[in-house]
C-alpha cells in the first residue's frame, strides 16, 4: 500500500512571506497523481493543486506551486506571498490505481499565518 | 445546490444506536467514497464503490456498512455506534476522466456519547 508522509504537524509563516510544506510518498507505481488539499475551519476540502506523475513540469496555481521530485518521491507545496486566508490544515494526497482510485492522504500540516 | 450533499451536518448519538449518514451527488460520477477524519490522522478510507453492484472495503471498514442505492446515492451506516467512531465523515466522488477531479461533501460531524 502507498504511504504519504507529512513530517511537519504545524508550520507558521508571516503575512507576505513564503512557506514550504513537505510531503513524501512511497509507491512502486509509475503512473499516479498527487494533490494538495486545503481544509479551513469551515472543514470544506478544497483542491489547491494537482500534479500528474508523467509530467516533468511542476504545477503552479497563482501563489501556489509544487516541487515534484519523482525519483526522490517528494512533493512539496510552496505558498508565496502568504495571506491570512491561507491559514488552514493542508493535506497531501496520492492517487494510484489501488482502492478504486481513492485518494490516500497524509496526516496533514496545520499552517498558521501571523500578521 | 452543492454537487455532493451530506446529511446530517452534525449528529450526536448514543452508544449502541444505529445511525445512517447519507450522501447524494449531482456530478454523475460512478466512483464514490466514504472517508473518516480524526485529528492528527488525516482522512482514512472506509468504503468505496464503482456502481450499485460494486462495493469495496477500504482500510478501516470494521464497524461500518454501506449501501449504494443508486448512482447518485451512497449511504454509510454504523450498526451499533461506539464512542471511538466519533469523527468527521466525508463523502466524495471522482471523475475517471483525464481531469481526475474529486468532489467532497461538506462533511458530517458525528459524536457518539
Amino acid at each position: 500500500a502507498q504511504t504519504v508522509t507529512q513530517s511537519q504537524p504545524e508550520m507558521s509563516v508571516q503575512e507576505a512571506e513564503t512557506v514550504t510544506l513537505s510531503c513524501t510518498y512511497d509507491t512502486s507505481e509509475s503512473d499516479y497523481y498527487l494533490f494538495w488539499y486545503k481544509q479551513p475551519p469551515s472543514r470544506q476540502m478544497i483542491l489547491v493543486i494537482r500534479q500528474e506523475a508523467y509530467k516533468q513540469q511542476n504545477a503552479t496555481e497563482n501563489r501556489f506551486s509544487v516541487n515534484f521530485q519523482k525519483a526522490a518521491k517528494s512533493f512539496s507545496l510552496k505558498i508565496s506571498d502568504s495571506q491570512l486566508g491561507d491559514a488552514a490544515m493542508y493535506f497531501c494526497a496520492y492517487r494510484g490505481t489501488n482502492s478504486g482510485y481513492a485518494l490516500n492522504f497524509g496526516k496533514g500540516t496545520s499552517l498558521l499565518v501571523t500578521p | 445546490d452543492a454537487d455532493v450533499t451530506q446529511t446530517p451536518r452534525n449528529r450526536i448519538t448514543k452508544t449502541g444506536k444505529r445511525i445512517m449518514l447519507e450522501c447524494s451527488q449531482t456530478k454523475g460520477h460512478d466512483r464514490m467514497y466514504w472517508y473518516r477524519q480524526d485529528p492528527g490522522l488525516g482522512l482514512q478510507l472506509i468504503y468505496y464503490s464503482f456502481d450499485v453492484k460494486d462495493i469495496n472495503k477500504g482500510e478501516i471498514s470494521d464497524g461500518y456498512s454501506v449501501s449504494r442505492q443508486a448512482q447518485a446515492k451512497f449511504s454509510l451506516s454504523l450498526e451499533s455506534a461506539i464512542p471511538n467512531q466519533t469523527a468527521l465523515y466525508f463523502c466524495a466522488t471522482s471523475d475517471p476522466g483525464p481531469n481526475e477531479g474529486y468532489t467532497f461533501g461538506s462533511g458530517t460531524r458525528l459524536t457518539v456519547v
